[in-house]
């Protein structure tokens, strides 16, 4: 089985300021991460994932996350974040091989940007 | 192209009644999703469709919930006799197979009165 744990479940932040979500697994098995966004009244949208290779990973919108075995991290970063990144941020897992195709869900941190 | 659509968008049922939820995957996608996401609970995962193998009903909360999907494409998410904890955002997802990457609904945002 596997877990998420997103430590913050708000982070405020002001415009073209630089930001850190974190986000920590964990499993028993191999995984795959995967960082979703989710605007208001809207499905989720994949950000970027990491399935092997590079451990630095980058996404859609200026975003990028570091796999982190030794810490079972996978924070997301933006060096510079717009109003139009205010948004609910999910990090999430799934194992490696057959069986594990279902992903697992972090609670989610809401990014509030202002100017 | 076309993403995965759901409908109802919104549905807003009395306690006790039985309702349905629909999803439409990405064409040619073998594999879908449900997920609930609540206030409390956050995003879980419900039941897994992939190809014509028996789904994974592990994620299903109570005998109340069920899930179909005809000719592997069309997907309904059944809930009978509603209960006021049941209200929550209902979101399908659907992936070319297995381990590859989900693409999300806009959900069902179902509300039991």
């Amino acid at each position: 089985a596997q877990s998420v744990t997103q430590l913050d479940s708000q982070v405020p932040v002001f415009e073209e300021a630089p930001v850190e979500l974190r986000c920590n697994y964990s499993s028993s098995v191999s995984v795959y991460l995967f960082w979703y966004v989710q605007y208001p009244n809207q499905g989720l949208q994949l950000l970027l994932k990491y399935l092997s290779g590079s451990t630095l990973v980058k996404g859609i919108n200026g975003f990028e996350a570091e796999f982190n075995k030794s810490q079972t991290s996978f924070h997301l970063r933006k060096p510079s974040v717009h109003i139009s990144d205010t948004a609910e941020y999910f990090c999430a897992v799934s194992g490696v091989g057959s069986g594990y195709s279902t992903l697992t869900f972090g609670k989610g941190t809401m990014l509030l940007v202002s100017p | 192209g076309a993403g995965v659509s759901q409908s109802p968008s919104n549905k807003v049922t009395e306690k006790g009644k039985d309702v349905e939820l629909r999803c439409d995957p990405i064409s040619g996608h073998t594999a879908l999703y449900w997920y609930r996401q609540s206030l409390g609970q956050g995003l879980e995962f419900l039941i897994y469709f992939q190809g014509n193998s028996a789904p994974d009903k592990s994620g299903l909360p109570s005998d109340r919930f069920s899930a179909e999907r005809t000719g592997g494409s069309v997907s309904t998410l059944t809930i009978q006799r509603t209960q006021q904890e049941d209200s929550a955002v209902y979101l399908c997802a659907s992936s070319w197979g297995q381990q590859e990457t989900q693409y999300f609904g806009p959900g069902t945002r179902l509300l039991v009165l």
